[in-house]
Parts: structure tokens; C-alpha cells; sequence
């Protein structure tokens, strides 16, 4: 266990809708990172956010966004939903305090489907 | 551009054999390296890093790995495979001279150890 929880494990939806997925980082950890993990397109990393600020953009999608609270639990709103957007979304956290060498603790993913 | 490259799709080894899974990577500064494991429905598992120093990295389960400068390349071996070593592996990268923090993952490879 990572310490890096993410709800919901599952979920299925019908296009065009929209969804929110939540990740809690490990006690003490400020960085919060969103990945997308397709058949096609591999591990891609999406966004991450430090104590609350945006600090990286990757591929992602306009009809996606992300935020993180002050509480450090970050969610991942996917939005006007499409087939292509089924896949795993994994959350990872890291302490980044020190350096960027820090490595990456990742949640178990949500699986998401579109119909 | 930063990329990783894991050439295998598949590594077929013997319980007991030592086994290698090959990673090559790109990046314009000095590279962080990183393995990862994934098991069947499971998130990502941290196996072990490369910040500087010794080239030859040793991470979890008695995984270690080799960093060649000249060959940009992070081989993930180990002396003697278990069944149990069967999961996804994948490399990541991050360079030193990019202040985003995000990995970079190649495609994995699919390691098989058969009994």
C-alpha cells in the first residue's frame, strides 16, 4: 500500500458526460500528480500541482481539468466525455521538498469506461 | 525532447535465471531514472532510482540496475527470477534541467518468468 488513495476503483459512464475523480496523497506529500494510462497511448502524464498551484501541464485535454485543496486532496474533472478517454487514471504524490529526485508513490487508479 | 525507450514488449526468462529488461532514454541534461513495477490491477510500485554516483542502483525484491552514461541506457536485472518477478516494468525518466517534476515512462515490458 502506497499510502495514495483514489475514488472511485470503477466507473462507468455514458459519453458526452462528466466525471470527477479524487485522490488523497500520502500524509505529508505536496505534490500531486494525475497520469492517464491507455492500451494506445502508454503512461502519459497529465498535471501536477504543488501545495495547491498549478506547476505542470502535460497532454491533457482541454475538456479536462484538475485542482488541488487546501487540504492537498487533488480531483480530476473529465468532462463532454468521450470512448477515447476510457482508460486508467492513476494519482501519484511525492514530497518534493528536497529536489526533484524524489520518486513518485502511486494510487491504486480508477478505471474509467465510456459507453 | 525527453522519451524512454523499453525495445521489449515481452522478457521470457526461467525461474532462476538471471534476467534483464533493457531501457534507453533521451533527455537535453542529465537524467533522474526510475523503475517501476505494476501487478494486474495494481497501481505503480516504486523499485528504485538513479540520482548520481554509483552507476549500479539496487532497489526492492533484489532488483538492481545498471546506469550507462555513454549508452544512455538504465538496464532493470536481477541475479535469479522468481514466477512471483511476472508484472509490467516500466522505466521513467526525468531530466535535471526541466523544473516540471513529471516522469516520463516508456511503454513497459511485460516480464514472464515461467516455473
Amino acid at each position: 500500500d502506497s499510502g495514495v488513495t483514489q475514488t472511485p476503483k470503477h466507473l462507468i459512464t455514458a459519453t458526452g458526460q462528466r466525471v470527477t475523480l479524487r485522490c488523497s496523497p500520502r500524509s505529508g506529500d505536496l505534490s500531486v500528480y494525475w497520469y492517464q494510462q491507455s492500451l494506445d497511448q502508454g503512461l502519459q502524464f497529465l498535471i501536477q500541482y504543488y501545495n495547491g498551484e498549478e506547476r505542470a501541464k502535460g497532454n491533457i485535454l482541454e475538456r479536462f481539468s484538475a485542482q488541488q485543496f487546501p487540504d492537498l486532496h487533488s480531483e480530476l474533472n473529465l468532462s463532454s466525455l468521450e470512448l477515447g478517454d476510457s482508460a486508467l487514471y492513476f494519482c501519484a504524490s511525492s514530497f518534493s521538498g528536497t529536489g526533484p529526485y524524489n520518486e513518485q508513490f502511486f494510487g491504486p487508479g480508477t478505471r474509467l469506461t465510456v459507453l | 525532447a525527453q522519451s524512454v525507450a523499453q525495445p521489449e514488449d515481452q522478457v521470457n526468462v526461467a525461474e532462476g535465471n538471471p534476467l534483464t529488461v533493457k531501457c534507453t532514454y533521451s533527455v537535453s541534461g542529465n537524467p533522474y531514472l526510475f523503475w517501476y513495477v505494476q501487478y494486474p490491477n495494481r497501481g505503480l510500485q516504486f523499485l528504485l532510482k538513479y540520482i548520481t554516483g554509483d552507476n549500479l542502483v539496487k532497489g526492492s525484491y533484489g532488483f538492481e540496475a545498471e546506469f550507462n552514461k555513454s549508452q544512455t541506457s538504465f538496464h532493470l536485472k536481477k541475479p535469479s527470477a522468481l514466477v512471483s518477478d511476472s508484472a509490467l516494468y516500466f522505466c521513467a525518466v526525468r531530466d535535471r534541467e526541466d523544473s516540471s517534476y513529471k516522469l516520463i515512462f516508456g511503454s513497459g515490458t511485460r516480464l514472464l518468468v515461467r516455473p
